[in-house]
């Protein structure tokens, strides 16, 4: 079965520090991979989409960037927080191949930017 | 996508069913409707979809009207650990399958002993 790995669970970092978020996914290949923010009491804005390796996709411009170095890994990075970057981020996935796949959500990482 | 309206909280009994509604009446012919639940501090779950006919599976069951403009995710008989905010959405697939998914506040719902 497929199964999707996320961490670290929570992270504090202070302001002007570099970020690293990482998720991979078992059990399937040639997945298209997300990721999400979630800010307190709202729902899910997605930040990456990823079809493949090295394709990415950004959907809102920000201080974040992503990466898919190799298949089933995509890595959100920064190269200085800030404050505004703190929130509940999720790596997600589905099937390339089948149609109208659901996505599956990672237990995702808590970013508190201090 | 096609917005969706869902009420802002339900509390239901444990044991009886939960019926939660979701209102798409902008929905075109080629969008499906998924639910989604979100556990605190976990990642959302999916729990089914559907184009225009109902569906049931082990989680639960998704009613979908003959004009399509609303659904009804139907949870039969509810535990307190479905206790958790759910989403509706609709959405088609991309020509690249990228999800382009718009999750909004959903329905918070309470499954009260």
């Amino acid at each position: 079965s497929q199964t999707i790995h996320q961490w670290p669970a929570t992270l504090v970092q202070p302001v002007g520090s570099p970020l690293s978020l990482e998720c991979t996914v078992e059990g399937t290949s040639n997945p298209n991979l997300y990721w999400y923010r979630q800010a307190a009491g709202r729902g899910l804005q997605l930040l990456f989409y990823s079809v493949g390796i090295g394709q990415i996709s950004s959907e809102v411009p920000q201080n974040l960037s992503a990466s898919r170095p190799q298949d089933r890994q995509f890595i959100l990075s920064s190269k200085k927080l800030l404050l505004s970057d703190s929130g509940f981020y999720l790596c997600a996935w589905n099937s390339r191949e089948a149609y109208n796949s659901p996505l599956h959500f990672g237990n995702g990482t808590r970013l508190t930017v201090t | 996508d096609a917005k969706t309206t869902q009420p802002p909280s339900m509390d239901c009994a444990e044991g009886r069913a939960a019926n939660l509604p979701c209102n798409h009446s902008t929905i075109s012919g080629n969008e499906y409707v998924y639910w989604y639940r979100q556990i605190h501090s976990q990642g959302p779950q999916y729990i089914i979809h559907g184009l225009k006919n109902n569906e049931t599976n082990e989680m639960a069951s998704l009613i979908i009207t003959e004009d399509r403009k609303s659904s009804t995710l139907i949870l039969p008989h509810a535990t307190l650990r479905d206790t958790a905010v759910y989403y509706c959405i609709v959405r088609v697939r991309s020509n690249f399958g990228n999800e382009k998914l718009t999750f909004g506040t959903g329905t918070r719902l309470t499954i009260i002993p």
